[in-house]
């Protein structure tokens, strides 16, 4: 089975705080993602990353950024929160891309409360 | 930007009987996931229908696509409490290979 974690499934912070959250999967995964939900909005996509060290932006990347050292790894940081960040924050990760027919594999998510 | 629209937004039923939901999307898609997201966990993947498909079971689940009428649904056949959840479609855009999902169903099933 893929597994893909997440390092917090809650998290509290103040606003101008420097956030980390990390997102590992197991299965050798090209592609990973990360979104955000909130209620009447649905997911949207942040950022995604389809080789170790690329990124790309998603629909709503202001105020946050993405590491991929590692194949296995995908950070997003708040480099300093707001409350307006306030939110559930999902990674996943998929072994294709365009064209493929994959399935996406989602971790546990983190719910972020921004003070 | 969102793509899929879920129809009806919440859907309240009694266990035994059966659930459907309803998905449109817009642009031309290589597949169509379906996803089950219990309250403040994340999403597990339920089923994928290949753009040349037209009809998909798994367990009690079956899922239609119309590719003409861009339009999916999820059967769930039989309900149970344990089927309570919120269920979203994704698209998969043939041009970038991203999964666009919609605002999702929430599903009750009463015992």
């Amino acid at each position: 089975d893929v597994k893909v974690t997440q390092s917090s499934r809650y998290l509290v912070k103040r606003t101008g705080e420097k956030v980390f959250l990390e997102c590992v999967q197991d299965m050798d995964h090209e592609n990973m993602f990360w979104y955000r939900q909130d209620p009447g909005l649905g997911l949207r996509l942040i950022y995604f990353s389809y080789d170790v060290k690329m990124k790309e932006k998603g629909d709503i990347p202001e105020g946050y950024s993405v590491s991929r050292e590692k194949k296995e790894r995908f950070s997003l940081i708040l480099e300093s929160a707001s409350t307006n960040q306030t939110s559930m924050y999902l990674c996943a990760s998929r072994k294709g891309l365009a064209g493929e027919r994959e399935t996406q594999y989602f971790g546990p998510g983190t719910r972020l409360l921004v003070l | 930007s969102q793509q899929g629209e879920e129809d009806p937004q919440a859907l309240s039923i009694q266990e035994g009987e059966n659930a459907t939901m309803n998905c449109s999307y817009k642009t031309s898609i290589n597949n169509l996931q379906w996803y089950r997201q219990n309250s403040g966990r994340g999403l597990v993947h339920l089923i994928l229908i290949r753009s040349n498909e037209r009809e998909k079971h798994s367990g009690r689940l079956r899922v239609t696509l119309d590719t003409s009428k861009k339009s999916s649904s999820l059967l769930i056949t039989a309900s149970r409490a344990a089927d309570t959840a919120s269920y979203f479609c994704a698209t998969d855009e043939s041009n970038t290979g991203k999964l666009i999902f919609g605002q999702g169903t929430t599903l009750q099933v009463k015992p």
